[in-house]
């Protein structure tokens, strides 16, 4: 267990909003990731950060951002959430990189745009 | 490009009956394959993981998977199925090998009756 915690778990928001969710982890680890998980789609990445204040693009990034200034946490922005953003949110983590592709997951957090 | 394609997004089998989940991958480069499994409102966590050492991998809980260059596959199984294999099983590919992005497919739910 990596110790990743997400806040918030869920939440309900209204269209046009702004969002900040957040991912906070004890392990030192160095890679961190978002990802929304929607049905039919599975798991697609939204950023990464491979070190602290290193983050880029995943393949599904427009209408989001992301900012890490520690390197336990990792946060993802929606500058005015659509509904399109509807969706459960899972922050990963991994320490060695290089394909392990051991990955650490949070809980998720589900978002609700109305 | 890589990617993995998963046959079927619903599997039901009976406790002690085969479990057989499909996943088919895409790459340019030999590539670096895993599955996860996620139970209901968690996170995923890696079940095993394919890194050219071995064509037969063994995972946790009794999975076990092959590489098929062949046949470009990567099936997941387990020869008997218990009530607590019931989850959602994702097929991945990396897309780097310098950090752990994943490329997911979009999953496959497992039902076992009794």
């Amino acid at each position: 267990d990596a110790g990743i915690t997400q806040s918030p778990r869920h939440k309900v928001t209204e269209t046009g909003t702004p969002v900040t969710l957040r991912c906070h982890q004890t392990e030192n680890h160095r890679y961190m990731y978002w990802y929304r998980q929607d049905p039919g789609h599975g798991l697609r990445l939204i950023h990464y950060s491979y070190g602290v204040k290193d983050t880029d693009k995943g393949e599904v990034s427009d209408g989001y951002s992301v900012s890490r200034s520690k390197t336990e946490d990792f946060l993802l922005t929606l500058e005015s959430a659509t509904s399109s953003q509807t969706s459960v949110y899972f922050c990963a983590t991994s320490g060695a990189g290089g394909g392990t592709g051991e990955l650490f997951f949070g809980e998720g957090s589900r978002l609700t745009v109305l | 490009a890589q990617s993995v394609t998963q046959l079927g997004s619903h599997v039901s089998v009976s406790e002690g009956a085969l479990v057989l989940l499909r996943c088919n991958y895409s790459s340019s480069v030999p590539p670096y394959l895993f599955w996860y499994v996620q139970y209901p409102n968690q996170g995923l966590q890696l079940l095993l993981k394919y890194t050219s050492a071995a064509t037969l991998v063994k995972g946790i809980n009794g999975f076990e998977a092959e590489f098929k260059k062949s046949e470009t596959s990567f099936h997941l199984t387990k020869p008997s199925a218990h009530m607590s294999d019931a989850a959602e099983y994702f097929c991945a590919v990396t897309l780097s090998y310098n950090t752990d992005k994943l490329i997911f497919g979009t999953g496959t739910r497992l039902q076992v009756f009794p």
